[in-house]
């Protein structure tokens, strides 16, 4: 099924280990994103992308890295956990950075960092 | 103050009763989108609004662009409608998002 591809599901790190989240999509969306969803505060833009090979930074893009090789996929870094990491991330992708058509999210990661 | 602001957090109602979820933001936007997560988790766009009004089903959403001031209606609601109903602005490239509603409709 068309959509967006968002793996681990689950993940428990160790305070100072790196991870990466995969994103894929296979809508040929130009813009994706990387949100964090923390309760109580809603959903936070991390990074995000209006094509391959070109990135930018959200609300809160400390701790993370990203890059954008292709159209299709968005991974994102986790340099060094740290518990304030904890938190349920989102990969979501659309058309343009707009939202037309509206967004297409991945299911989410949660991710423990003890 | 958060630039996305939506009431009521918590909203309780019956089967079959009018929703009516408000979103107030701050800053100028490029557009607006209503969001709905699962108790699953799953999150799914169920409009954009630039400006005026869009329907699809029972919902319809309205924007006031003068006002910074868009509203969710959800007509004859049923416990399939149970969810967190979230309102997110766009600016430019970045979005900011309200922290959302918790709607649970009893039958």
């Amino acid at each position: 099924n068309a959509g967006v591809t968002q793996t681990p599901k689950f993940q428990v790190l160790k305070t100072g280990q790196s991870m990466t989240l995969q994103c894929a999509q296979d809508m040929n969306h130009e813009y994706m994103s990387w949100y964090r969803q923390d309760p109580g505060m809603g959903l936070r833009l991390i990074h995000y992308s209006v094509g391959a090979g070109i990135t930018d930074q959200g609300e809160v893009p400390n701790g993370y890295n990203v890059s954008r090789s292709t159209t299709e996929d968005f991974p994102l870094r986790l340099l060094s956990a740290a518990p304030s990491q904890t938190s349920v991330y989102f990969c979501a992708s659309s058309y343009s950075a707009k939202g037309s058509g509206g967004y297409t999210f991945g299911s989410g990661t949660r991710l423990t960092v003890v | 103050k958060n630039e996305v602001e939506q009431s009521p957090q918590n909203l309780t109602a019956q089967e079959g009763e009018f929703i009516t979820i408000n979103c107030s933001y701050s800053v100028g936007i490029s557009a607006l989108h209503w969001l709905q997560q699962h108790p699953g988790g799953g999150i799914v766009s169920l409009f954009m609004l630039s400006s005026g009004k869009k329907k699809h089903g029972r919902l319809i959403a309205t924007i006031n662009i003068q006002e910074k001031h868009s509203s969710l209606h959800i007509t004859a609601s049923h416990p399939r409608d149970s969810a967190v109903y979230i309102c997110a602005v766009g600016l430019d490239n970045d979005m900011r998002f309200g922290a959302g509603t918790r709607l649970t409709v009893k039958p």
